[in-house]
């Protein structure tokens, strides 16, 4: 069974630049959550997708936006970039009566 | 106020020793998860072990055991056996009570950095 998926592996930015992550939940799942993980802080709460709806939404202003499509996958979208963007963002998936969620690889992001 | 919180920002074990970090949460809803995530220095989160409020023992997988004291609001994770592998950050997580579903978002605390040393 194939794992979350996310894409790109790393990228790097300019300030005020907008940049679109991608992730696939594992098949099955309807859930999608996005986190932010700066360096040295734990992970912070971005986004919670289910159904194609969105469901809860962490303390980030709103040029953190997102979606999810009707076969689940998820994009997080990230306006006018700031240098303070930079992190690893971890989206992962699951499904009701699933207690744990399932993390990808995550997507590095750099804002220069 | 946190929800999570882990007091130690880094931990030392000798291989084949076992270590416990600690975690305390926060939280008014009679129902919610405790979780435990070890993360390498690849990144990815890797679910360790599972605990849910309404649960009357601990949980154990394999060589983690999830040491629960409800009164306390305490979920101390211990590794027995520490092994070279085991060298990660490790993070506590919560999820709180939605009627009862299992989904939601999880609260992660700041992490504690374990080092195996042989």
């Amino acid at each position: 069974e194939a794992g979350v998926t996310q894409s790109p592996t790393h990228l790097i930015k300019t300030r005020g630049q907008q940049v679109t992550l991608r992730c696939s939940p594992i098949s099955g799942h309807t859930s999608v959550y996005w986190y932010q993980q700066a360096l040295g802080l734990g992970l912070q709460f971005l986004l919670w997708y289910d159904e194609g709806e969105e469901r809860n939404r962490g303390n980030f202003p709103p040029r953190f936006s997102g979606r999810q499509f009707p076969n689940y996958s998820s994009e997080l979208n990230v306006n006018a970039l700031e240098l303070e963007d930079s992190a690893l963002y971890l989206c992962a998936s699951n499904v009701n009566r699933a207690y744990e969620q399932y993390f990808g690889p995550g997507t590095r992001l750099t804002v220069t | 106020a946190q929800k999570i919180t882990q007091t130690q920002p880094g931990m030392f074990v000798q291989e084949k020793e076992a270590v416990t970090l600690d975690c305390t949460y926060d939280t008014s809803d009679p129902s919610y998860g405790l979780f435990w995530y070890k993360q390498p220095s690849s990144g990815e989160m890797i679910f360790l072990i599972y605990q849910g409020s309404y649960d009357q023992q601990n949980a154990t997988e394999g060589r983690y055991s999830l040491n629960f004291q409800k009164a306390r609001k305490s979920a101390n994770l211990v590794i027995s056996a520490s092994q070279l592998g085991d060298s990660a950050m490790y993070f506590c997580a919560m999820r709180e009570g939605e009627g009862g579903s299992t989904l939601g978002r999880l609260y992660f605390g700041r992490g504690t950095q374990l080092t195996v040393w042989p």
